[in-house]
């Protein structure tokens, strides 16, 4: 157990439907990442949050958003989806060092897995 | 473009004996590679890690191996165990980015065999 959960597990919807994944980090850790893994591919980044504030973007389509919280949890939110959204939805989570800064290691979440129908 | 490739998509190996799964990466601005290893309906576990300072770094059965003139790293499972079987990716990052992402190539699914 790394510590990372994420909500729900599954998620079975339509196309052009709306839907929001969650994601709570570690206790400490204040950056939260998402990544996508579709079939037979590595995993994608798609977003990365620090303290609340959004710190980069990766290949994150336009119809996908996401935030931080102040309690540090994060959501993915994603619209109109499509077929090619299904998908495994990773969060991660990474702690700082005593001087500050980001320890590379990032711990992942059991996911949420997407089917759009 | 995939910057982190692992070219082998399975490798079967009999208990016991050594497992060698292989990396490779395009962007000589990476400095940290990562393994993680994953179970099905589970998220990916870190198992090992390397800076580009080092060319080995050992933790009990696992060992790592880069060679930064190759863009290459592996990972040796010595002995390998029923229980090592997942999949098994690969992960690089550039510490001098802000963006903290991790690159990660497409997996090797590892099987061990009795």
């Amino acid at each position: 157990d790394s510590g990372v959960t994420q909500t729900p597990k599954h998620l079975i919807t339509a196309t052009g439907q709306r839907v929001t994944l969650r994601c709570s980090p570690r206790s400490g850790d204040l950056s939260v990442y998402w990544y996508q893994q579709s079939l037979d591919q590595g995993l994608q980044f798609l977003i990365h949050y620090y303290n609340g504030e959004e710190r980069a973007k990766g290949n994150i389509l336009e119809r996908f958003s996401a935030q931080q919280f102040p309690d540090l949890h994060s959501e993915l939110n994603l619209s109109s989806l499509e077929l090619g959204d299904s998908a495994l939805y990773f969060c991660a989570s990474s702690p700082r060092t005593s001087g500050g800064a980001l320890v590379d290691t990032q711990y992942f979440g059991p996911g949420t897995r997407l089917t759009v129908l | 473009d995939q910057q982190v490739k692992q070219n082998s998509p399975s490798l079967s190996v009999q208990e016991g004996r050594i497992s060698i799964l292989n990396c490779d990466y395009t962007n000589s601005m990476f400095d940290y590679f990562l393994w993680y290893k994953k179970y099905p309906a589970e998220g990916p576990t870190f198992l090992i890690s390397i800076s580009s300072i080092k060319d080995k770094n050992e933790d009990g059965r696992f060992t790592v191996f880069l060679n930064k003139s190759a863009k290459h790293l592996s990972l040796h499972i010595v002995p390998s165990q029923p229980g090592d079987s997942a999949v098994y990716f690969c992960a690089a990052k550039n510490r001098g980015s802000t963006l903290g992402r991790l690159y990660f190539g497409r997996g090797t699914q590892l099987t061990v065999w009795p």
